[in-house]
């Protein structure tokens, strides 16, 4: 047990829609960051949130957006879906200078 | 820039066969660290080891060991006596110096494929 989940497990959206992804972790996890893994790659890093801000983004656009809350949880947005956009999200918490825990993903297909 | 290479796609092994796992990095930074994960079929991301950049003392847990060699920008893990149930896929990841801005930016590998045959 990694002490982070994810939800939901699988989702299925259409080109244009718009998608939450949803994250909670526990107690002491004040980091927080989101991946996306496409199929047979290694997970690429989208951004992270430090004590609710975000601190740090990969090369990802505007259209992904994310929010860390008080109570340990996060969301992953992504707005305008492609089908570029189908892949396997994952969230990884910890604290602050340690090693990630991360959920078991979600997977999302765009169609 | 940062990069992690995983030049073994897929490994295919018998029961208690051992077998490594490469991994090379290429980073700027004179402080780092590296780290291995495990990723069954479920999907979730298993935390095997992290290693900074300055202890590069080799690492033994169990069945597992790894070797970090600075001054060939390796890091490579070892499974001996392997297991069905280490089938898996594996990725070498790299972050930078110890900081909260990097604490969650992990540059992964492609990841290697091990399948360990009964």
């Amino acid at each position: 047990e990694t002490g982070v989940t994810q939800s939901p497990t699988h989702l299925i959206k259409t080109r244009g829609q718009q998608v939450t992804l949803r994250c909670s972790s526990q107690s002491g996890h004040n980091t927080v960051s989101w991946y996306q893994q496409a199929l047979g790659q290694g997970p690429q890093f989208i951004f992270q949130y430090y004590r609710e801000e975000e601190n740090g983004r990969g090369n990802f656009p505007p259209r992904f957006s994310g929010l860390q809350f008080p109570n340990y949880s996060s969301e992953l947005n992504v707005n305008a879906l492609e089908l570029d956009d189908s892949a396997l999200y994952l969230c990884a918490a910890g604290r602050a200078g340690d090693a990630l825990h991360f959920g078991n993903g979600t997977r999302l297909t765009v169609t | 820039a940062q990069k992690v290479t995983q030049a073994q796609t897929e490994i295919s092994v018998v029961e208690k066969e051992d077998v490594t796992l490469d991994c090379v990095y290429e980073t700027r930074d004179t402080t780092y660290y590296l780290f291995w994960y495990k990723q069954p079929p479920s999907g979730e991301l298993v935390f095997l080891i992290r290693r900074n950049s300055f202890d590069e003392q080799n690492e033994i847990s169990g069945r597992y060991s790894w070797n970090f060699q600075k001054s060939t920008s390796s890091f490579n893990f070892t499974i001996t006596a392997s297991q069905v149930v280490d089938s898996a896929v594996y990725f070498c990841a790299l972050r930078g110096p110890r900081g909260s801005s990097n604490t969650g930016k992990l540059i992964f590998g492609q990841g290697t494929t091990l399948q360990v045959k009964p």
